[in-house]
């Protein structure tokens, strides 16, 4: 399989708690993406940070990219309820490759 | 506005039937994606359009499946004589240009052979 890994594969917290999902990549990247699944929803795209960023926020988003270790996280500050699904990154390759890469996700649930 | 859409959100078929799935992405997105998503697991990329073109199907799993995007917009993905293994989620992805840029995702199909 080409998929990336991630861990946590699953992560309890109360809601007003911080969450931190981890990703690793296997090869080099044009971009890293993080998307967010709920049941019953399609893939929602969170946030994109390219290969010469190394941080970006969005709101309670803070992503992290270290190209070194090929590795990026995601964390989510006051998480709530509504935070509650499965988080995938998605590595696109460097090198002209049009396909998104998903790691395997991470299962957050955030209990009130 | 519209977000993509597939139809039908659930296809059970007999094992050796063939089956076609539907993609209607944003209007006027330039590229089009489709992944294969196992329970459990993260999607897996089957294939890519830019406009009519088929320009990687280096995801799909046999030659059994096939895809289709004749007039650069809606896209049908069609598995013939289908396996048990091909139960999964089937996600149509669009994005306005290239996947550089975010992609926007469909429902998904559930696919259940049996």
């Amino acid at each position: 399989s080409q998929q990336g890994e991630e861990d946590p594969q699953a992560l309890s917290i109360q809601e007003g708690e911080n969450a931190t999902m981890n990703c690793s990549y296997k090869t080099s990247i044009n971009n890293l993406q993080w998307y967010r699944q709920n049941s019953g929803r399609g893939l929602v795209h969170l946030i994109l940070i390219r290969s010469n960023e190394r941080e970006k926020h969005s709101g309670r988003l803070r992503v992290t990219l270290d190209t070194s270790k090929k590795s990026s996280s995601l964390l989510i500050t006051a998480s709530r309820a509504a935070d509650t699904a499965s988080y995938f990154c998605a590595s696109l390759t460097q090198g002209g490759s049009e396909k998104l890469v998903f790691g395997k996700g991470t299962k957050l649930t955030v209990n009130p | 506005g519209a977000g993509v859409s597939q139809s039908p959100r659930y296809k059970v078929a007999k094992r050796g039937q063939d089956v076609a799935l539907r993609c209607d992405p944003i209007s006027g997105h330039v590229s089009l994606f489709w992944y294969q998503q196992a329970l459990g697991q993260g999607p897996e990329f089957l294939t890519y359009f830019q406009n009519e073109a088929q320009l990687d199907k280096s995801g799909l799993p046999s030659d059994r499946f096939f895809a289709e995007r004749p007039e650069g917009s809606v896209s049908t993905l069609k598995i013939q004589r289908t396996q048990q293994e091909d139960s999964a989620v089937y996600l149509c992805a669009s994005s306005l240009v290239r996947t550089a840029y975010e992609q926007y995702f469909g429902p998904g199909t559930r696919l259940t052979v049996t």
